[in-house]
C-alpha cells in the first residue's frame, strides 16, 4: 500500500514560519489532505487538495505539493498551532484507500 | 452542527470481542459515507474500515481484515464497528469520521474517541 513520510517533529520559534513536509513516491499527483490535532482532541482538517483552506482556519496556514513532496506552511506561528500534523491520501487504486502519514510534532518555542 | 459520540469502548481480553457504536446527529446521516479510524497511544492515525452510503461498498484495512465488520442503521442515525479476535495491537481511540459529501477523499467530522484496551 502507498506509504507517506513525514519527520516526527517540527521546532519553529513564535512569528516564524514553519514547513511541514509529507514524501510519498509521485504524490503530486496526488491530492493531499492536512490534519491539526491537539493532545486529547479529534484531528480537524486544516487544508484540502492540496492547499485549500476549510472555513474557520486561517489564511496563515498553506499547503502545496509537487514531485515527491507535499508541504503545510503555516506562517507567523503562535503558540496555539503546536500540535500533531498529519497528511493524509486516497489512494484510489488500493483496497486501503485512505491513507495517512505517520504524524508530525509542531514545536512552538 | 455535525456531532458525533462514540460508545461502547472498554478493558477486553485478547480473543475477545467488542462492539462500537457512533450514534450521529446534524446531519444526513443516510446520505453520507461513514469510517472508523483509530490511534493507538501515542501513535499516528491509522484508517480502519469504510462504509458507503446505503451500505454496499465496504473496505477494511488489512490489519483487521476478517476480524472487524462494519456495519450502520440508517434510521438510528447509527454506525458500529464489532470488532472480534482482538489483539494487543488493536488497543487505540477509535474515531468515527465523516467523508467530505461530494469529494469522499478527505475526513471532515469527527468523533471524540472511544478507548479500546485490549489486555489480559
Amino acid at each position: 500500500s502507498y506509504v507517506l513520510t513525514q519527520p516526527p517533529s517540527v521546532s519553529v520559534a513564535p512569528g516564524k514560519t514553519a514547513r511541514i513536509t509529507c514524501g510519498g513516491n509521485n504524490v503530486g499527483s496526488k491530492s493531499v489532505h492536512w490534519y491539526r490535532q491537539k493532545p486529547g482532541q479529534a484531528p480537524v482538517l486544516v487544508i484540502y487538495y492540496d492547499s485549500d483552506r476549510p472555513s474557520g482556519i486561517p489564511e496563515r496556514f498553506s499547503g502545496s505539493n509537487s514531485g515527491n513532496t507535499a508541504t503545510l506552511t503555516i506562517s507567523r506561528v503562535e503558540a496555539g498551532d503546536e500540535a500533531d500534523y498529519y497528511c493524509q491520501v486516497w489512494d484510489g487504486g488500493s483496497d486501503h484507500p485512505w491513507v495517512f502519514g505517520g504524524g508530525t510534532k509542531l514545536t512552538v518555542l | 452542527e455535525v456531532h458525533l459520540v462514540e460508545s461502547g469502548g472498554g478493558l477486553v481480553q485478547p480473543g475477545g470481542s467488542l462492539r462500537l457504536s457512533c450514534e450521529a446527529s446534524g446531519f444526513s446521516f443516510s446520505s453520507h459515507e461513514m469510517n472508523w479510524v483509530r490511534q493507538a497511544p501515542g501513535k499516528g492515525l491509522e484508517w480502519v474500515s469504510y462504509i458507503s452510503s446505503g451500505g454496499h461498498t465496504i473496505y477494511y484495512a488489512d490489519s483487521v481484515k476478517g476480524r472487524f465488520n462494519i456495519s450502520r442503521d440508517d434510521a438510528k442515525h447509527s454506525l458500529f464497528l464489532q470488532m472480534n479476535s482482538l489483539r494487543a495491537d488493536d488497543t487505540a481511540v477509535y474515531y468515527c469520521a465523516t467523508l467530505v459529501a461530494g469529494r469522499g477523499i478527505d475526513f471532515d467530522s469527527w468523533g471524540q474517541g472511544a478507548l479500546v484496551t485490549v489486555s489480559s
